[in-house]
Formats: structure tokens, sequence, C-alpha cells
């Protein structure tokens, strides 16, 4: 079945960029996503991206897309404490069932 | 804004006990979705629902059931619930021209 990856834990200091990457196996896959999670929240949805595009920016957020290697990345720019959370990756074929990575946990250090 | 409310955020019950968590959104979305999550395992999808009175097996289906018997509620039922069955539990609502958004959980302790 479709899978997707995710390295567990980054550490970055405040001001620096953040990239968190994202491996997945479904070659048919129409829509990627980034979610957030704050402790003790649910999931906020924070950008996604369609598959036939390359790269979308929004504000600080840039979201890459290498479809041939099957590869997604999420870049912050000058990350802050508020930043500190624990990011998805996610796709879907249709649009409504989605396969999540395990997430991320970023720590920004001041 | 999408807003997708979960009737509970702590909920304690006792093993045996029949527990209902409830989901209601309100912008007309066609699906709904209830998930699990457990340190290091990510989201497991239990049960989604793509209409009224529809309902479709997740991965993890095993010691659940749902009902949606209106298009803006989607229910979560234990039947008897269990220790390993403790977890966040995550509701969403989606449509076709919209992605999933979620709620803030229900944190689920059974003893």
């Amino acid at each position: 079945g479709e899978d997707v990856e995710q390295s567990l834990f980054l550490s970055v200091r405040e001001g620096d960029s953040s990239v968190i990457n994202c491996t997945y196996t479904d070659s048919s896959s129409t829509y990627l996503y980034w979610y957030k999670q704050e402790p003790g929240a649910g999931l906020q949805l924070l950008t996604y991206i369609f598959s036939n595009m390359d790269m979308k920016q929004d504000q600080r957020l840039t979201v890459l897309l290498n479809k041939k290697d099957k590869h997604l990345s999420l870049r912050i720019a000058d990350t802050q404490t508020g930043d500190s959370a624990i990011y998805f990756c996610a796709e879907t074929e249709y649009g409504n069932k989605l396969v999540f990575g395990a997430g991320t946990i970023l720590r920004v250090k001041s | 804004d999408v807003k997708v409310t979960q009737s509970s955020r702590y909920l304690v019950k006792r093993t045996g006990e029949k527990v209902f968590l409830e989901c209601v959104q309100d912008m007309d979305h066609e699906n709904m979705f209830w998930y699990r999550q457990d340190p290091g395992l990510g989201l497991r999808l239990i049960y989604f629902s793509y209409d009224v009175k529809m309902k479709e097996k997740g991965d993890i289906p095993e010691g659940y059931s749902v009902s949606r018997e209106k298009k803006e509620r989607f229910s979560l039922i234990l039947e008897s619930a269990s220790t390993n069955q403790t977890s966040m539990y995550l509701c969403a609502s989606s449509s076709i021209v919209q992605p999933q958004h979620f709620g803030d959980g229900t944190r689920l302790s059974i003893l």
C-alpha cells in the first residue's frame, strides 16, 4: 500500500531556515499536504500543492515537489519559537482519504 | 473558516463501557473521518464517511463503529472500551474543493 516517510526530529536555531523532508510511494498522488500540530491540539492545515506543480510559496513557507523522486519538502524561513510543533506530510490520490507520515518534531532553540 | 468541533477535549472511561465520541462540522462537507493518534505511529484512519448513512472502514476499524445520521455529525463508538483504546482521537471533514480540516482532538483514557 501507500507509504509516507519523514525524519522524526529536526532542531534549528531561531532565525535560521528549517527544511522538513518527506518521501512517498504512491505515484498516483494528486495532492500533497503539510499539517502542523501544536502540543495538545488538532492538526492545522499549513499548505498543500497539486502534483503538477514544482513549487508553492506562501509567506515564510516554501513547498518543493520532486515528482520524479517522490520527494516533498517544506521550508520555513526565519524560523521562530512559535514554529515548534510536529509537522505531518500527507498525500492523497482522490482528494479524500489521506495517507500521513509519522510526523517530524521541529524544535526551535532561542 | 471551517469549524470542526469535538464534544470533549478529555475523557476518562472504564474498561467495558460503551463510549461515544461526537464530531460536528459547520461547512456542509460531504466527507468526515475519524483517526487515532499514538506516539510513534502517526495518524491511523479508523472509519470515514462520504455521505449521510454511509461509512467505510479505514485501516484499524476493529473495536469501533460509527454513525452518520446527519451530514454535519459523525460519531465514533467504542462498543466495549479496552485499555488499548487509550489514545488521542481526531475528527476531520473535507469536501471536493476543501482539504481535510481537523478538530482539536479528544484525549481518551480507558482505565
